[in-house]
Parts: structure tokens; sequence; C-alpha cells
């Protein structure tokens, strides 16, 4: 079985600083790695995500993730924070298997500050 | 827009009541998965169909159904409701069993 750990619960930072938050999983067999971003009261939608290839994966709104297999981490990043990017972020994996399930993280609650 | 619907937006009901919540996949896609978001327990897969049939369970409780219609729209029943299946519920759908997947705005349950 795969889990997934968010270390930080909670990310405040002032608009137009960098931010990262930080992901790291466990799983026996290889991994599809994910990030999605829940805005107050809407579902969820897809960041970014890791399938094979380059490490570093661009997604939407100019965040980015590098995925770093020795580490098992999947840290997600945006050099410059804007107001609207306050959101519940959260990271993902399934397994490369037949059925595709997510197991998600706890969530990190990103707060940007005037 | 993900281009996933589900219904109704918001469902509020009582102790042992029974409630039905409904999907409507993407255009094309032949998956669909729910997921219900509380607070105690945050995100959990609940079970996946696959062009109709049974692919996956995670932690559904046997109060709990679902299935998947020959049109791919699928239903999540819910039975004997208690006061901790209040959360959200997503479907998420996908176009096989291995792309990626895309999730709707959910349906709010509040168990009273």
């Amino acid at each position: 079985a795969q889990s997934v750990t968010q270390l930080d619960s909670q990310v405040p930072v002032f608009e137009e600083a960098p931010v990262e938050l930080r992901c790291n999983y466990s799983s026996s067999v290889s991994v599809y790695l994910f990030w999605y971003v829940q805005y107050p009261n809407q579902g969820l939608q897809l960041l970014l995500k890791y399938l094979s290839g380059s490490t570093l994966v661009k997604g939407i709104n100019g965040f980015e993730a590098e995925f770093n297999k020795s580490q098992t981490s999947f840290h997600l990043r945006k050099p410059s924070v804007h107001i609207s990017d306050t959101a519940e972020y959260f990271c993902a994996v399934s397994t490369r298997g037949s059925a595709r399930q997510l197991t998600f993280g706890s969530g990190t609650q990103l707060t940007v500050l005037p | 827009d993900s281009g996933v619907t589900q219904t109704p937006k918001h469902l509020i009901t009582a102790t042992g009541q029974r409630v039905t919540l409904r999907c409507s996949p993407r255009s094309g896609d032949l998956s669909v998965y729910w997921y219900q978001q509380s607070l105690d327990q945050g995100l959990q897969f609940l079970i996946q169909y696959y062009n109709g049939e049974e692919r996956a369970k995670g932690n559904i409780l046997e109060r709990f159904s679902a299935q998947q219609f020959p049109d791919l729209h699928s239903e999540l029943n819910l039975s004997s409701l208690e006061l901790g299946d209040s959360a959200l519920y997503f479907c998420a759908s996908s176009v096989g069993l291995q792309e990626t997947q895309y999730f709707g705005p959910g349906t709010r349950l509040l168990v009273l």
C-alpha cells in the first residue's frame, strides 16, 4: 500500500514571495504523482502530474514540481504567489496498475497575505 | 469546469435515511471513481467503476453501494445514514484505467 505525507498543514506567505509545499510518499512499487488544488467550496482541480520522463514538471498557474525518487518526494513550488493562489493543495499518488485510485495527503492550506 | 457533473450540490437528511448521489462523467470517459472528503478522514477513495463493472474498492462501508449504468453515469447509494457520514462526496472520471482523473464539484451531505 502507498501513503502520502504533506509535512505542513498550513503555509502562510506574503504576496509575490516564493513558496514550496512539501510532499513525501511511500510505496513499494512505482507510482504516478499528482498535485490538486481545491479553492473554497469547489472541487479538485489538477495542477500538474508526473507520469514518467523529466523529473521537473510544469503545471498550470505557474506551479512546478520536482520528482525526487531517492528522497521519495514531490514538492510543489511557485516563484511568486498571488492572492488568488490561496487554496488547499493536495498531493496524491497512484500505483501503476489496472485500477489507478488516488491516495491523497492530508492537504496544505496555502494562505497568501497582502 | 472539469466536465464532470454531480447532483445534487447539497443534501440535508436525517440519521437512518437513504440517499442517492449522481455523477455524470466527462464525455468519452469510461472510468468513474468515488471519493469521500471529511474533516477527520481527509480524502479517501471509495470505489471505482470501469465501463459498468466494479474495478476497485477502497474504504467503502457496507451501507454504501454504487453502480455505473450503460450510459456511463454512476450513482452512489448511502443507506442507514449516520452523523459521521456527513462529508463532501466527489466523483472523478478518466478515459480509461490509466489516465488522469478529473473531479466534479462534489455533493455536500449533511446528516442531522
